[in-house]
């Protein structure tokens, strides 16, 4: 059974400070994605990491994949209020195959302080 | 585009009554899937289907149905609802084939409460 795993579940962090959250999960998988979630709204995607070594930055946020390892990480650089959320890594349960079918880990839920 | 459209977006239902979720998607995807999401646990797949007349279960089906009589609709139905089925539900399509990244694409989301 594919488990996901999120660390830590809740991080309150200053602004202007860096932190990581992390994502491990327990089978072979080279498809891992990021989801974004607001309080109330739906879940946008931030990344699709495809391959071992993957690495994507969008503004502040930067996440990368270690298939050999089974683990992403996902790096905020000088964190500011408008990252407050709860973020979410999901792996592909087919293992890279064309299922589609995603298990989520139970989520990060980001507060950034003044 | 619409992308995905959920609705009801606010559902209260009595013990027991049924219902159903309504989910069309204007992408031309060809997976879709169900999924709750219940406080502080993540999403679990609730039921998916690859193609127009092919469904099957995910993770949590007991107590849902569903259809996929064309490829944008995917209705969730309860039947007999229970306040374990208290959540919020999701809606998402992919198309998840070769040279495509298969990241999902949500709907806003249907709150519903069972008491």
């Amino acid at each position: 059974e594919l488990k996901v795993e999120q660390n830590p579940l809740f991080l309150s962090m200053q602004e202007g400070k860096n932190y990581t959250i992390y994502c491990n999960y327990s089978t072979t998988s080279d498809r891992l994605y990021w989801y974004r979630q607001d309080p109330g709204k739906s879940l946008e995607s931030l990344f699709v990491l495809l391959s071992n070594g993957a690495v994507k930055q969008e503004g502040r946020l930067m996440a990368s994949l270690d298939t050999k390892a089974r683990l992403s990480t996902l790096h905020i650089t000088a964190a500011v209020h408008d990252l407050s959320a709860t973020y979410f890594c999901a792996v592909d349960h087919e293992g890279g195959g064309s299922q589609g079918n995603l298990i989520f880990g139970k989520g990060t839920k980001l507060s950034v302080k003044p | 585009n619409a992308g995905v459209t959920q609705t009801p977006k606010f559902r209260i239902l009595k013990i027991g009554q049924s219902m159903t979720l309504q989910c069309t998607q204007d992408m031309n995807h060809n997976y879709m899937y169900w999924y709750r999401q219940d406080p502080g646990m993540g999403l679990k797949l609730i039921y998916y289907s690859v193609g127009a007349g092919i469904t099957d279960k995910g993770e949590v089906p007991n107590g849902y149905n569903v259809s996929r009589s064309t490829t944008e609709d995917f209705p969730l139905r309860l039947e007999l609802a229970a306040p374990s089925q208290t959540s919020v539900y999701f809606c998402a399509s992919s198309y998840p084939y070769s040279g495509n990244t298969g990241e999902l694409f949500f709907g806003e989301g249907s709150r519903l409460t069972v008491l």
